[in-house]
């Protein structure tokens, strides 16, 4: 099973540069990495997805080194908008059946 | 259109009460799920539609039933709900279920209290 860990929450302020890190150290070969957004009362929202290296978009980045063991969120000049939670998934299941699993997520808190 | 709707936004019912969650997606996506979410935890996965035919039921009690008439929607019937059960229940699609084919897509989801 490949579980995450990722800090439990984060402070910030606007304009910093945010780095969330996760664990995901039972990765499967095939499984890409993926990361997502949260506000409350809403639905999670897509924010990026990589497999290895580097992937950026404009919102955020997305650092995964070789081992693929761990990987990182980065956002860029975080505003008080980006006050969410933030989830990272790997997918899990048997055969081409998936079903990806949310972990506790981080908490991320941007001050002014 | 690029997004998953769920009706409706909010939900109050008793414990006898029969009730629907609906959930309707125009992206062509095959695959369809529904998560549970309590408050300030994560989104808990219930079931996964393939193709229109349920292919995971994560161990959830039969007073939640899912149904999948066709590709583009999924309801989520409830039926002798106990207070415990409230929550915001979250439908999400997928162009498919493979490993590979992440991206998920949420609707904003239906606040659901048992009275």
């Amino acid at each position: 099973l490949a579980k995450t860990t990722q800090p439990i929450s984060m402070d910030s302020y606007e304009g910093q540069e945010v780095n969330i890190t996760c664990s995901h150290n039972n990765i499967a070969t095939n499984d890409y990495i993926t990361w997502y957004q949260q506000f409350p009362s809403q639905g999670p929202r897509f924010i990026i997805q990589g497999y290895k290296t580097k992937v950026t978009n404009e919102v955020a980045s997305l650092f995964i080194p070789a081992d693929r063991k761990s990987s990182t969120l980065s956002l860029p000049r975080v505003s008080l908008s980006d006050t969410a939670v933030y989830y990272c998934l790997v997918g899990e299941g048997a055969g081409n059946t998936d079903k990806l699993i949310f972990g506790t997520g981080t908490r991320l808190q941007v001050f002014p | 259109d690029t997004e998953v709707t769920q009706t409706p936004k909010h939900l109050v019912m008793g414990m006898t009460n029969k009730k629907s969650l609906k959930c309707e997606q125009h992206m062509g996506h095959r695959a369809m799920y529904w998560y549970k979410q309590k408050a300030k935890k994560p989104p808990e996965l219930m079931f996964v539609y393939s193709y229109e035919k349920l292919s995971i039921n994560e161990s959830v009690p039969s007073r939640f039933s899912p149904e999948c008439p066709n590709s583009s929607l999924l309801n989520l019937h409830l039926h002798a709900l106990q207070p415990e059960d409230s929550a915001l229940y979250l439908c999400a699609s997928s162009q498919d279920t493979h490993r590979a084919s992440r991206g998920y897509t949420f609707g904003s989801g239906t606040r659901l209290t048992v009275v």
